[in-house]
């Protein structure tokens, strides 16, 4: 099976650029994360989509981030304008569960993508 | 909202001893309990998990522990090898409307010495 699919895996770039992240997640999950990791802040949450739609996005650092997921296969986190301090691993996880009331979250993780803005 | 806390920061054990690595949580809404294992260069990978409805569940070499009275929970890795050496975060999670929500511990930096 093929689990949860990031490209770029590295990103090098300069201030002020556009960067898009994107993710494939595993065929069949119906909940998406976007997690940024940093040695300081650790795992953070970005957004999260249930059934394409995005739920959550209040870890959403600012307004150069944006988010979207047009259909259940396909993800993309952009930073615009890009800034030194947007340097981090970020991992998209796929779950099987929609977090309603009655289940627990699964999350699976890509092998992330390591950004580095100049 | 919640805080996880992990303990410790880094481990070092001779292949063959056993690695406990310990976490707190701060509400008592949460009772779904994951472990990750990061190798570099890679994902956190999902590698056991336990659920409030019981207080400990084995798998091989790898056991976890939960405790909510005291709100903490263990990982135990028995019997370490060389391929165990990878960074392990604990998370918790509450049930309901935000059971999505998984916030994780600081990591544990695990180096088995062969």
């Amino acid at each position: 099976d093929a689990g949860v699919i990031q490209s770029p895996r590295h990103e090098v770039t300069e201030m002020g650029q556009e960067v898009t992240l994107r993710c494939k997640p595993i065929s069949g999950h119906n909940s998406l994360f976007w997690y940024r990791q940093t040695m300081m802040r650790g795992l953070e949450l970005l957004i999260y989509f249930n059934n394409n739609v995005p739920i959550d996005d209040s870890g959403m650092p600012e307004d150069r981030f944006s988010a979207k997921m047009p259909n259940a296969s396909f993800s993309t986190l952009k930073i615009q304008p890009s800034e030194p301090r947007d340097s981090a691993v970020y991992f998209c996880a796929s779950s099987p569960r929609g977090g309603d009331s009655s289940s627990y979250n699964e999350q699976f993780f890509g092998p992330g993508t390591r950004l580095t803005v100049l | 909202g919640e805080n996880v806390e992990q303990h410790p920061s880094t481990l070092s054990v001779q292949e063959g001893d056993s690695a406990v690595i310990k976490c707190t949580y701060s509400d008592s809404a949460s009772n779904y309990f994951p472990w990750y294992k990061q190798e570099l260069g890679k994902g956190p990978q999902l590698i056991i998990d336990i659920r409030s409805n019981v207080g400990e569940k084995k798998d091989q070499r790898i056991a976890v522990t939960l405790n909510k009275t005291a709100k903490h929970f263990s990982l135990h890795i028995t019997e370490t090898q060389p391929e165990d050496s990878a960074v392990y975060f604990c998370a918790a999670s509450p049930s309901g409307a935000g059971s999505y929500q998984l916030t994780f511990g600081k990591g544990t930096k695990l180096s088995v010495i062969p």
